[in-house]
């Protein structure tokens, strides 16, 4: 499995923006970039995906490098509802579509 | 907004004893998953399920464990002797369709507490 990188932990204010960096060094042409989160005592959550070109949504911005070894989630304005673990994780296109989940990012909010 | 139900949220049991978790996924996905997640650890993938078959099935996935769909709603994880080691957080995940063309997203599941004594 293709693996990603990302810093075991982040700290943040409340309203500021939030970069959520991760290392794929080892993508290959066809591995979509995906983010999930998980808040406290629940199960993950899909935040954002992307292949190539940056990716909008209601939740985060997805910047993807232009040689995707690596991308960014931004989170435009924290809330305290943000912190989680954050999961950068390849889906690698081979049937299934398993979900390979490393440590992730614990990113803190501060009030 | 669908949602993927679990139930029980908390289930204990005896080692040794059948346990059988149970998830509703969202009614218009066709591809069904289980992880697990130890306490303190990482989310693993346990199996994916589609077409009334098992699609891929991790290392963990052993002779112990079975999934089905009985009806057209449910999705169920029996695990037939349970280990001390099995005691996890079990997230029940769907999605639309599957990695053939790439960047599906899968809903997951509030899980449930698995407590073996």
């Amino acid at each position: 499995d293709a693996k990603t990188t990302q810093p075991n932990s982040m700290e943040s204010n409340e309203e500021e923006p939030v970069h959520l960096p991760c290392n794929h060094s080892t993508i290959s042409g066809t591995d979509y970039i995906h983010w999930y989160r998980q808040l406290p005592s629940q199960g993950p959550e899909y935040v954002i995906h992307g292949l190539t070109s940056n990716v909008n949504n209601r939740m985060a911005s997805l910047a993807i490098a232009e040689d995707r070894k690596s991308s960014t989630l931004i989170l435009h304005r924290a809330t305290l509802r943000d912190a989680a673990v954050y999961y950068c994780i390849l889906d690698i296109i081979q049937g299934a579509q398993k979900l390979v989940f490393g440590q992730g990012t614990r990113l803190t909010i501060n009030p | 907004e669908p949602e993927v139900t679990q139930t029980p949220s908390h289930q204990v049991t005896q080692m040794g004893q059948e346990v059988i978790l149970r998830c509703v996924p969202i009614s218009n996905h066709l591809y069904f998953y289980w992880y697990r997640q130890i306490l303190g650890q990482k989310v693993e993938f346990l199996v994916s399920f589609y077409n009334n078959e098992i699609s891929e099935k991790s290392e963990i996935f052993d002779d112990q464990f079975s999934v089905e769909r009985p009806d057209g709603s449910n999705f169920t994880l029996k695990i037939r002797s349970t280990k001390l080691e099995d005691s996890a957080m079990y997230f029940c995940a769907s999605s639309r369709n599957t990695g053939l063309a790439g960047g599906v997203e899968q809903y997951f599941g509030p899980g449930t507490r698995l407590t073996v004594t």
